[in-house]
């Protein structure tokens, strides 16, 4: 059964770093994409940035200069940190996988909210 | 960046109505289109891929269809736990983009 359950602080203060943690389940890391997608309280969602079965990395170009997405395949797991944080960062943050590269998303966590705040 | 236009921006329809949803992309996209279901305080669930494909899973009465830059989804016989919002995303260009999404409510 696919899964894939986000981890990470709930609350981060202005300018620092955020940390976020994707573990799935059900598949590997090194054999499927996966994306990171965010929304703000009440309204639509911004993909920031994917990390691809090879390993390599694409981010939203609006986002590009604060964001690093990394993974540690022994643990399955995938890694955003964004810096930098400001308030309009606070959102929902949500992994998910894809079937193919450049593709939709065919599962999602269940999402981590985060408040930038301080 | 492509722009994704979605119309309407609510919905609100009696139970067993057929609902449909509209998602304008601002160049050809070549059916790299996704329709996703947001019910409230949940993740968005995958309903339909490649404009018209429905995903494992999804009730039938949910279909894709359209071509180019002008994409819809439809609802058929509306049932009371299709209540959520609902989002298109292109994926044909870098960055993937979405639609502003439609919430949907029953009268």
């Amino acid at each position: 059964q696919v899964r894939l359950k986000e981890s990470g602080p709930r609350l981060v203060q202005p300018s620092q770093t955020l940390s976020v943690t994707c573990t799935v389940s059900g598949f590997s890391v090194t054999s499927y994409h996966v994306s990171w997608v965010r929304q703000p309280p009440g309204k639509g969602l911004e993909w920031v940035g994917a990390i691809w079965k090879g390993g390599s990395t694409d981010y939203n170009s609006a986002l590009k200069s604060r964001l690093s997405i990394s993974r540690d395949t022994s643990k399955n797991q995938v890694f955003l940190k964004m810096n930098s944080l400001q308030t309009d960062d606070t959102g929902t943050y949500y992994c998910a996988k894809h079937p193919r590269a450049g593709s939709y998303f065919d599962y999602w966590g269940q999402g981590v909210m985060v408040t930038v705040s301080s | 960046d492509i722009q994704m236009t979605q119309s309407p921006a609510s919905l609100s329809a009696s139970l067993g109505e057929t609902v449909t949803i509209e998602c304008r992309a601002s160049e050809d996209i070549y059916n790299g289109l996704a329709w996703y279901q947001q019910k409230p305080g949940k993740s968005p669930q995958l309903l339909i891929y490649n404009a018209n494909s429905l995903h494992t899973g999804v009730p039938s009465r949910f279909s894709g269809s359209g071509s180019g830059t002008q994409y819809s989804l439809k609802i058929n016989s509306l049932q009371s736990e299709d209540v959520a919002s609902y989002f298109c995303q292109q994926y044909y260009d870098y960055p993937f983009t979405f639609g502003s999404g439609t919430k949907l409510e029953i009268k």
